[in-house]
């Protein structure tokens, strides 16, 4: 079955520390690829997508991802984290070129982020 | 542009009672989705809707869980009769080809 494996299920760090969370999915064809946040007592928000082209893709708030066909994955990175990054964020795909599929998400990874 | 608006935001039962959760999604979006969100999981689809057709409700509960659609617009979920393990929370989504943009979502206690 296809599915999206996020690494860690709970990630600690400190101001300022850098982030990075690994993503990988099982399936061979055309997939298309996000990473929602989701804040406390907030609804699920869009980080950033990946469609086509350049397989590094810059989304909100300084987040950014890449795309490594080869390994399936696309890892989450953030060079400096800040107290308000603290949240949970899923890592999403969907198949096939029209990209209105239903998304699969991975279990999430929450965030904690010490001042 | 308004977000997608979901009702209630709570909603406490017993087991084997009825409810119902109300979706309305971003204007325009002709695809719209229930999501079902465990404690701990990430959110997994219960049904897919394009306009008021179902185009995907593989891992719907039907003998429990329906969902209709009727004018394209507005969406109800309902589940009779509520079992404990259908404590989560539902989300619904609208989305473009862009992406899916979710609403606050229902948080469901079955007691």
């Amino acid at each position: 079955a296809q599915s999206v494996s996020q690494h860690n299920h709970h990630v600690i760090l400190s101001e300022a520390a850098s982030l990075e969370l690994g993503c990988n999915y099982s399936y061979g064809g055309t997939v298309n690829l996000f990473w929602y946040v989701q804040y406390p007592g907030q609804h699920l928000q869009l980080l950033l997508k990946y469609f086509s082209g350049d397989p590094l893709v810059k989304g909100i708030k300084g987040f950014e991802a890449e795309f490594i066909k080869s390994k399936f994955s696309f890892n989450l990175r953030k060079p400096s984290v800040q107290w308000s990054d603290t949240a949970e964020y899923f890592c999403a795909v969907t198949h096939g070129s029209s990209n209105t599929g239903k998304l699969i998400f991975g279990q999430g990874t929450t965030l904690q982020v010490k001042p | 542009e308004a977000g997608v608006a979901q009702s209630p935001r709570y909603k406490i039962i017993e087991k084997r009672q009825s409810v119902a959760f109300w979706c309305n999604p971003i204007s325009g979006h002709a695809t719209l989705y229930w999501y079902q969100q465990i404690l701990g999981q990430g959110p997994k689809l219960l049904i897919q809707f394009q306009n008021n057709g179902v185009v995907d409700d593989s891992q719907l509960p039907k003998d429990r869980f329906s969902a209709e659609r009727l004018k394209g617009v507005d969406s109800t979920l309902k589940i009779q009769p509520a079992k404990l393990e259908d404590s989560a929370v539902y989300l619904c989504a609208s989305s473009t080809r862009l992406g899916q943009y979710f609403g606050p979502g229902t948080r469901l206690l079955v007691l």
